[in-house]
């Protein structure tokens, strides 16, 4: 088993570029979450997912969309990248009481 | 609503010492309260959790909390330091894991720094 797996690893984006984030998970877990990591913050929830077709606003969502098409994969897509986006994201997926998540996309908006 | 607080942003300790890492959180009804380990570049891993019954976690790497209800804590320990450890620790809690809105409520993060 892969767990979660995130693509691209890195990406620099220019101010009002788009990009979407690929997260997939093989482990049948209905419940996925985005998460973005700033130095001295946590991690803090952009949105997550309870199953197939279905998405929530986290506690950041502002400036993010998310689409969960098909069970293993949930997508994070910045419209027009801002500066303030340039962060460290995780994807996770849960069983019951476990998240497991991905390595991580670092990203850089200059 | 629920918050951790992470007492200490860092904690330096030289190898083979003894390290508790504080974590405290803000509601006393019932919390399940987890330990994760981010080492460099990586990914979260969950180091350990208490759900319920012995307020004494074992968890991996030699580590253990202990869930003190009274104090809303749940410090993180070990008792003694390697230089693999060196990580950043994130406490987290939730109150209602059945619900669909289930989330975790994240503490800022602790790195420790082991000293040779």
């Amino acid at each position: 088993n892969a767990g979660v797996t995130q693509t691209p690893k890195f990406r620099v984006l220019k101010t009002g570029q788009s990009m979407t984030l690929l997260c997939a998970q093989d482990m049948n877990h209905e419940y996925m979450y985005w998460y973005r990591q700033d130095p001295g913050m946590g991690l803090r929830l952009i949105h997550y997912s309870v199953g197939e077709g279905t998405t929530a606003k986290g506690e950041v969502p502002d400036g993010y969309n998310v689409s969960r098409l098909k069970k293993q994969n949930f997508l994070l897509g910045l419209e027009s990248a801002a500066p303030s986006q340039t962060s460290v994201y995780f994807c996770a997926s849960r069983d019951y009481y476990e998240q497991y998540f991905g390595p991580g996309t670092r990203l850089t908006v200059t | 609503a629920q918050s951790v607080t992470q007492l200490d942003s860092q904690v330096p300790v030289f190898e083979e010492a003894p390290v508790e890492l504080r974590c405290n959180y803000s509601s006393s009804v019932s919390v399940y309260l987890f330990w994760y380990v981010q080492y460099p570049n990586q990914g979260l891993q969950l180091l350990l959790k208490y759900l319920s019954g012995s307020t004494l976690v074992k968890g991996i790497n030699g580590f253990e909390a202990e869930f003190n209800k009274s104090q809303t804590s749940f410090h993180l320990r070990k008792p003694s330091v390697h230089i693999s450890d060196t990580a950043e620790y994130f406490c987290a809690v939730s109150d209602r894991p059945m619900d669909s809105n289930y989330q975790l409520i994240w503490g800022a993060g602790t790195k420790l720094i082991i000293k040779p």
